[in-house]
């Protein structure tokens, strides 16, 4: 069955640290997308970026950059230099192509402090 | 402005008083989806629909009701709210399955 695990529930760092948020996913289709999400403290959801299965380039942006590796599954977000306004809970989710209605799966969240 | 709008944004009902809660998109989305956020649960997927009067259940469908007779709206219903339905809900819409999801700001229900 379809499952995204985001297996650190918090990280807290302190500003200017790197940090890496792990996401792990199960699913049995060859086709399917991987998205993450920002919810800052305001609570609105924010797109951050979509990935699909046969694309395992890595992709930066500004500070920003993901590493999609299908051999274990998984699609990483790593900040780099992090600052407090990265201060929020992170998801990560799969959408698969047997699940054209609309199916999304998200991980639990990880919520990531930056301390000045 | 394109945005998916939610009303109201938040609101404390008691067990068994039927509400709705609205949710309108202006981006011409075939696609949109309720979902209920708890702590520690994440993200959960109440119902989707792939197009008007297209609707499927999601991950955490009982106690809810939808209904899409329009493309712009998709209302979510409870008939008879329990106070483990109380939660955080967000609407949302996509262009495609594929697609990257625009979320309504969110309603925050308490059922006492």
């Amino acid at each position: 069955a379809q499952k995204v695990t985001q297996a650190q529930t918090e990280i807290s760092v302190v500003e200017k640290e790197d940090v890496t948020l792990d996401c792990v996913y199960e699913t049995r289709d060859t086709t399917y997308y991987l998205f993450w999400y920002k919810q800052p403290p305001s609570g609105e959801l924010v797109f951050l970026i979509r990935r699909n299965s046969f694309d395992e380039q890595n992709e930066i942006s500004g500070r920003y950059s993901w590493n999609f590796q299908k051999s274990t599954s998984s699609f990483n977000f790593t900040i780099t230099a992090s600052q407090v306004v990265d201060s929020a809970v992170y998801f990560c989710a799969l959408s698969e192509a047997s699940n054209q209605g609309g199916k999304l799966i998200f991980g639990q969240g990880t919520e990531l402090s930056v301390k000045p | 402005e394109a945005q998916v709008t939610q009303n109201p944004r938040y609101l404390i009902t008691v067990t068994g008083k039927k509400l709705t809660v609205t949710c309108s998109q202006n981006m011409n989305h075939e696609y949109m989806s309720w979902y209920r956020q708890d702590p520690g649960l994440g993200l959960r997927q109440i119902y989707y629909s792939m197009n008007v009067e297209v609707t499927d259940k999601g991950d955490v469908p009982e106690g809810y009701k939808v209904s899409r007779k329009e493309k712009r709206n998709f209302p979510l219903i409870l008939e008879s709210p329990s106070p483990n339905q109380t939660s955080l809900y967000f609407c949302a819409s996509s262009l495609s399955w594929s697609g990257e999801q625009f979320f309504g700001p969110g309603t925050r229900l308490t059922v006492l």
